[in-house]
């Protein structure tokens, strides 16, 4: 149980164009979700803290109009980038909480973001 | 400045010995203390979760110590195996929404 799934795994995509990246919480209902950054050798960096019906709180340096997120039901989030450029290619990586747990996260794959 | 700190970026150890994983920290307080492993590539995955008034909690082969006066846990991986091989992250919990992760410790272990 506590599957989280993201999507796509990899793109590719043109300096100046927007990428959606979905993250779905398979088995369980996610009150809380979480999105994080990770370059290649660095530990993972929250971005924003994702509550369902809700609009989501992000970390200071964390554009909100770059970095759009929705939480739009209990089981997906989507983090949209706008207006990608090369610096914002990354590692992106979702979470999840279970409701009822303390603050044990499930994290999806990651999605790498390669922006040319 | 807050720190997290990982204090070896790689650990090379042979098959059967017990591996030892720091995790430091500095100007933080907090509530609770998690252990992930995250293989190349992949999204971490949570092992063991250690609260603030709990000195040590054991899952099969691992182990975490975590002492709030040092301000340091330990993470320990008994009898290790090839198969352990993998970056392990240490996260603090200073609230319930937010963790903040080291860099985490290659961890390689020879047949």
């Amino acid at each position: 149980g506590a599957v989280v799934s993201q999507h796509p795994s990899w793109v590719i995509c043109k300096s100046g164009t927007s990428v959606k990246i979905e993250c779905r919480s398979l088995d369980f209902q996610a009150t809380t979700m979480f999105w994080y950054r990770q370059f290649p050798k660095q530990s993972l960096m929250l971005m924003a803290t994702s509550n369902e019906g809700s609009k989501a709180t992000y970390e200071q340096g964390v554009e909100k109009d770059k970095f759009l997120i929705n939480h739009a039901s209990l089981t997906l989030s989507t983090l949209t980038v706008t207006s990608a450029h090369p610096e914002d290619s990354s590692f992106y990586i979702c979470s999840a909480r279970v409701r009822s747990s303390y603050n044990e996260q499930f994290f999806g794959p990651g999605t790498r973001l390669t922006v040319l | 400045s807050q720190k997290i700190e990982q204090n070896s970026e790689a650990l090379n150890i042979q098959e059967g010995k017990t591996a030892t994983l720091t995790c430091n920290y500095t100007n933080y307080s907090p509530a609770y203390l998690q252990w992930y492993r995250q293989d190349p590539g992949r999204g971490p995955v949570f092992l063991l979760l250690i609260r603030e008034n709990e000195k040590e909690k054991r899952k099969e082969r691992l182990k975490v110590t975590f002492d709030t006066t040092l301000k340091q846990s330990l993470f320990h991986i008994t009898a290790s195996q090839p198969a352990d091989s993998a970056t392990y992250l240490c996260a603090l919990g200073v609230t319930r929404n937010d963790m903040r992760f080291g860099a985490g410790t290659r961890l390689t272990v020879k047949p």
